[in-house]
């Protein structure tokens, strides 16, 4: 079985500049995470979907970030302007739905110059 | 906002010996999980808790659930250099939620 697919590893851009991350779940998974994880910290979640819905956006910075589940499968993070201190590891997970363990992917190390 | 707070922060060891990783927690829970983290990798699930069960063991490791002092420890015994890595607990207030993470455990394993 295919694990949690993120697309790119790494990424380096300018403050204020735009940037795009991409997961593709594990197949059948309904449920997907996306989380970030700053240096000498644990994950912390920016939004769940459920299918193609919102299940939890509550951490999202809405002003600068924005997230999207099309067909409930693929999702992309973008983040626009970036900031410095959005410096992270972004995270995407898998589970089924209601299911306890979630799948990571090997996530998007970004540095924000 | 964090929910765990892992204990210690860093633990060093040497190979053959045990490792024991505390978490305490804030509030009520559904269940507690461990996951460790390879430097530069993803988040790899070791071991789930329910609210309802005290122990479990898997392989080398065994975690302990106290849900009336809401904290949790996890023992990998005969550590190997492999082992060496950050280990997280996270919580979820309901099966199926979002995971809230601790700050994490780094072990070193030397040989």
């Amino acid at each position: 079985e295919a694990g949690v697919a993120q697309s790119p590893r790494y990424k380096i851009i300018e403050k204020r500049q735009s940037v795009a991350f991409w997961c593709n779940p594990i197949s059948g998974h309904a449920t997907l995470y996306w989380y970030q994880q700053i240096l000498g910290q644990g994950p912390k979640l920016l939004i769940q979907f459920q299918n193609n819905g919102v299940v939890d956006d509550s951490q999202l910075p809405k002003d600068r970030f924005s997230a999207e589940r099309l067909k409930g499968v693929d999702s992309t993070l973008k983040i626009q302007p970036a900031k410095l201190e959005d410096s992270a590891v972004y995270l995407c997970a898998s589970s089924s739905a209601g299911g306890e363990t979630q799948y990571f992917g090997p996530g998007t190390r970004l540095l924000v110059l | 906002s964090q929910q765990g707070e892992e204990d210690p922060q860093a633990l060093s060891i040497q190979e053959g010996e045990n490792a024991t990783m505390n978490c305490s927690y804030k509030t009520s829970i559904n269940n507690l999980q461990w996951y460790r983290q390879n430097s530069g990798r993803g988040l790899v699930h070791l071991i789930l808790i329910r609210s309802n069960e005290r122990e479990k063991h898997s392989g080398r490791l065994r975690v302990t659930l106290d849900t009336s002092k809401k904290s949790s420890s996890l023992l990998i015994t005969a550590s190997r250099a492999a082992d060496t890595a950050s280990y997280f607990c996270a919580t979820a207030v309901q099966a199926g939620t979002a995971l809230i993470f601790g700050k994490g455990t780094t072990l070193s394993v030397s040989s």
